[in-house]
């Protein structure tokens, strides 16, 4: 399993872009990256998932370079509700890898 | 669908009880997966299953915690005795039909054992 590195935590402003960069230098050629977010007393919620270049969708968007030892998801004009616990996680999506999440980053929001 | 579903949302039992948490996993998903979450360990995976057979309990804390999945519409994880330090939120997950990666969690059993 690819180990994953993201700060620990990271304050914003209201109506700021947030980027929020993973390492992951041992990437396999099969692995693909993905987000999740999770909120105070709920479970993760997947937000994104990319395997190179850039994929967006209606939340964010994911940034990976051509080496794709890292990974930056962006989140645009953030808000107080974006205030959340962000995870990135490297692995295939062969159903038989385990799914081991990290600390994560702590994103703070303020007004 | 009304997505995975945990029940209790929360316990309180004393030392010594059994501890039996409940999951539903989402209709038609075939992998299961148990996390327990705590401020000080994070998200940690405790077991998964796959088409009901487990597949990994290598996270399983000890001898005291055991898991079940004896049809594919209902798990559950049970602890035997309990002691404070099990005191977590235990999350249940799912995986999706399509290869997209996305595993769909419940809102979790919050359990403190006193």
């Amino acid at each position: 399993l690819a180990k994953t590195t993201q700060p620990i935590s990271m304050d914003s402003y209201e109506g700021q872009e947030v980027n929020i960069t993973c390492s992951h230098n041992n990437i396999a050629t099969n692995d693909y990256i993905t987000w999740y977010q999770q909120f105070p007393s709920q479970g993760p919620r997947f937000i994104i998932q990319g395997y190179k270049t850039k994929v967006t969708n209606e939340v964010a968007s994911l940034f990976i370079p051509a080496d794709r030892k890292s990974s930056t998801l962006s989140l645009p004009r953030v808000s107080l509700s974006d205030t959340a616990v962000y995870y990135c996680l490297v692995g295939g999506v062969n159903r038989d890898d385990k799914i081991i999440f990290g600390k994560g980053t702590r994103l703070h929001i303020l007004p | 669908d009304a997505g995975v579903i945990q029940s209790p949302r929360h316990e309180v039992t004393e030392m010594g009880q059994e501890v039996t948490l409940r999951c539903k996993p989402i209709s038609g998903h075939d992998y299961l997966f148990w996390y327990r979450q705590t401020m000080m360990r994070g998200l940690e995976l405790l077991i998964y299953f796959n088409n009901n057979v487990p597949i990994d309990d290598s996270g399983m804390p000890e001898d005291r915690f055991s898991a079940k999945m004896p049809n594919a519409s209902f798990s559950t994880l049970k602890i035997q005795p309990s002691e404070p330090r099990d005191s977590a939120v235990y999350f249940c997950a799912s995986f999706g039909l399509a290869n997209t990666g996305e595993l769909f969690f419940g809102e979790g059993s919050r359990l403190t054992v006193l």
